[in-house]
């Protein structure tokens, strides 16, 4: 059971937006930051955003974060092909002392 | 440009050690954390424990504790990561990742990944 809780998957046709949720509590989500990362079939795990909503650089304003409470949103617009993969929050949990991820979303783009 | 080369593939027995490393270049070694994050097979992100590089102070996530040993050598920018008592569920993919600046503003974001280090365990 992972202390961030997300949806196993979501699906939207290309050209649509979709989003993915993190779900914490006020031991991680609600008094941290989170990051998102993007991890392409077979790939590397990618910094998406950080600090709740910032893109780095090279990161597409297709990708925005949003961060409400006990909860963290990463949406993406214009869906392309392309952006099939898994997506995993991230935040600090002062309880446990560490950096917990969520379990993942896979992205199917239809 | 930044990057950080690990070590490769490693096959473990049971009750082995294994030491996973990670050459960093392109920046200035000594100023950012280092974390390890593993990935079992077809499973998510477990983030390990994060360095410091610079004083070579260490965190380890509980699960962890006892197991795992974070150490690095600042004349070739390099850390590496020893995890002992291997057993059959420690069998994934070992990242190494840059962490935040550390006289930097708290992100907790790992912005630079290695390019992962499979580490089987089988009898």
């Amino acid at each position: 059971q992972s202390v961030l809780t997300q949806p196993p998957s979501v699906s939207a046709a290309p050209g649509q937006q979709v989003t993915i949720s993190c779900s914490g509590s006020s031991s991680n989500i609600e008094n941290s930051l989170v990051s998102w990362y993007r991890q392409l079939p077979g790939t590397v795990p990618e910094l998406l955003i950080s600090e709740n909503s910032k893109r780095p650089s090279g990161i597409p304003d297709r990708f925005s974060g949003s961060k409400s409470g006990t909860s963290a949103t990463l949406a993406i617009t214009g869906l392309q092909t392309g952006d099939e993969a898994d997506y995993y929050c991230a935040a600090w949990d002062n309880g446990l002392r560490a950096i917990v991820f969520g379990r993942g979303t896979k992205l199917t783009v239809l | 440009q930044v990057q950080l080369v690990q070590s490769g593939a490693e096959i473990k027995k049971p009750g082995a050690s294994v030491k996973v490393s990670c050459e960093a270049s392109g920046y200035s070694f000594s100023l950012y954390y280092m974390v390890w994050v593993r990935q079992a097979p077809g499973q998510g992100l477990e983030w390990m424990g994060v360095m410091n590089p610079k004083g070579g102070s260490t965190s380890y996530a509980q699960k962890f504790q006892g197991r795992v040993t974070m150490t690095r050598d600042t004349s070739t920018s390099t850390v590496y990561m020893e995890l002992s008592s291997l057993r059959s569920d420690d069998t994934a993919v070992y990242y190494c990742a840059r962490g935040d600046l550390i006289l930097g503003p708290v992100r907790d974001a790992f912005d630079v990944w290695g390019q992962g280090t499979m580490v089987s365990v089988s009898s």
